[in-house]
């Protein structure tokens, strides 16, 4: 059980072009999705979180109009990168979670974006 | 905020040795405490995780302690196998807050 999926796995797109990754859950309605993003070597960087049906809330930093995101229902989280460069290249995975008193969260498996 | 420092950063064992990774978090209001195993181009997987009413728990051969005094935690893998090279992230986080990660640790164990 929770299992979270996400689509791509891997895009290679051209600088300043859009791309947009889907987040699931498989087996459970996630009232709450995180996106985060992680760079080479490093640990994971919270993005932003979303709950279904209201706007993200977004970290100190990361621009919102770059990275939208949408929760539109209780199994899916979209975040498209818009006018993506090659500093926006990097691992950047979801989770979700069920809203439980405790924040456990479970992860997707991520999905690798090259920008050229 | 919470801070959560994680160390060491790498270490290297023969198969069969024991391992442990320490994390040390700053604000005591935090309560829930995951361990995330994180293998190259995968997202994390929960491994266990510990909550703050209880400062003990084992999962066959991994175990987590937690001093809520000393505010720290600490992973404990024994009789480690060369599947269990991956990189650990533990995490802390206040009642439906966000997670926050340390800064990972790669181990290595060697057949």
């Amino acid at each position: 059980g929770a299992v979270v999926s996400q689509h791509p796995s891997r895009v290679i797109c051209k600088s300043g072009t859009s791309v947009k990754i889907e987040c699931r859950s498989l087996d459970f309605q996630a009232t709450t999705m995180f996106w985060y993003r992680q760079f080479p070597k490093q640990s994971l960087m919270l993005m932003a979180t979303s709950n279904e049906g209201s706007k993200a809330t977004y970290e100190q930093g990361v621009e919102k109009d770059k990275f939208l995101i949408n929760h539109a229902s209780l199994t899916l989280s979209t975040l498209t990168v818009t006018s993506a460069h090659p500093e926006d290249s990097s691992f950047y995975i979801c989770s979700a979670s069920y809203g439980s008193s405790y924040n456990e969260q479970f992860f997707g498996p991520g999905t690798r974006l090259t920008v050229l | 905020g919470e801070n959560v420092e994680q160390h060491p950063s790498t270490l290297s064992v023969q198969e069969g040795d024991s391992a442990v990774i320490k994390c040390t978090y700053s604000d005591s209001a935090s309560n829930y405490f995951p361990w995330y195993k994180q293998e190259l181009g995968k997202g994390p997987q929960l491994i266990i995780d510990i909550r703050s009413n209880v400062g003990e728990k084992k999962d066959q051969r991994i175990a987590v302690t937690l001093n809520k005094t000393a505010k720290h935690f600490s992973l404990h893998i024994t009789e480690t196998q060369p599947e269990d090279s991956a990189v650990y992230f533990c995490a802390a986080s206040i009642r439906s807050e966000k997670l926050v990660f340390g800064k990972g640790m790669k181990l290595t164990v060697n057949p």
